[in-house]
């Protein structure tokens, strides 16, 4: 099985600050990554998929990098509505064997 | 675009078996290009993919729970369904069903999801 480390687990960010996420793969991935992002009582929501393509209607404050086993999502200048959890997930071995990250939660500093 | 909706019981006795519909609306089960999952989130802690099921009938779970788990679909209600066995308090959790493709639109991440539905194991 793939893990999937997210780090932090809580980052702390002040609207308008950039805010950096990372995920780490046990093993190569290729660039079969995705971030979803989660709100209190919401199903996750695609937003970057191929490790750097952002989902259809996600802003562009919304980034993703990497490939093998780093990946970061970046978030340019937080808005009150970022504030969430995100999680990361493989899917290098579709359709089989498919990991998510433990979560990153993103709160107001 | 795709609608999911899970629907099933919210409470399930320990021991007794969990089953959950998704129906499907604004696309096919049925369709060669898409994928269908279950994913589930114990209160308060993260997601867990439970496995993937193919209009054709294919499946892929999750080897924690491949002893415990079926997957089917029902072309003709447009819907997919997930059985899980021998249920313990472990089991509880949000279920969401989601859905993956066509690759070239999404690579093969979940990009429609259900709104979700709790299931508790209690007597």
């Amino acid at each position: 099985e793939i893990v999937m480390t997210q780090s932090p687990a809580t980052l702390s960010v002040s609207p308008g600050e950039r805010a950096t996420l990372s995920c780490r793969a046990s093993q190569s991935v290729s660039s079969n990554l995705a971030w979803y992002q989660q709100k209190l009582g919401q199903a996750p929501r695609l937003l970057i998929y191929g490790a750097s393509t952002r989902a259809t209607g996600i802003p562009a404050r919304f980034s993703g990098s990497g490939s093998g086993t780093e990946f970061t999502l970046t978030i340019s200048s937080l808005q009150s509505e970022d504030f969430a959890v995100y999680y990361c997930q493989q899917y290098n071995n579709w359709p089989r064997g498919l990991t998510f990250g433990g979560g990153t939660k993103v709160e107001i500093k | 675009q795709l609608q999911l909706q899970e629907s099933g019981p919210g409470l399930v006795k320990p021991s007794e078996t969990l089953s959950l519909t998704c129906t499907v609306s604004g696309g096919s089960v049925s369709g060669s290009s898409y994928y269908w999952g279950w994913i589930r989130q114990p209160p308060g802690k993260g997601l867990e993919w439970i496995g993937t099921i193919y209009y054709s009938g294919s499946t892929y779970y999750n080897p924690s729970l491949k002893s415990r788990v079926t997957f089917s679909v029902d072309t003709s209600k447009n819907q997919f369904s997930l059985k899980l066995s021998s249920v313990t308090a472990a089991d509880t959790a949000v279920y969401y069903c989601a859905s993956a493709g066509p690759w070239y639109s999404s690579g093969w991440s979940f990009d429609y999801w259900g709104q979700g539905t709790l299931v508790t194991v209690s007597s």
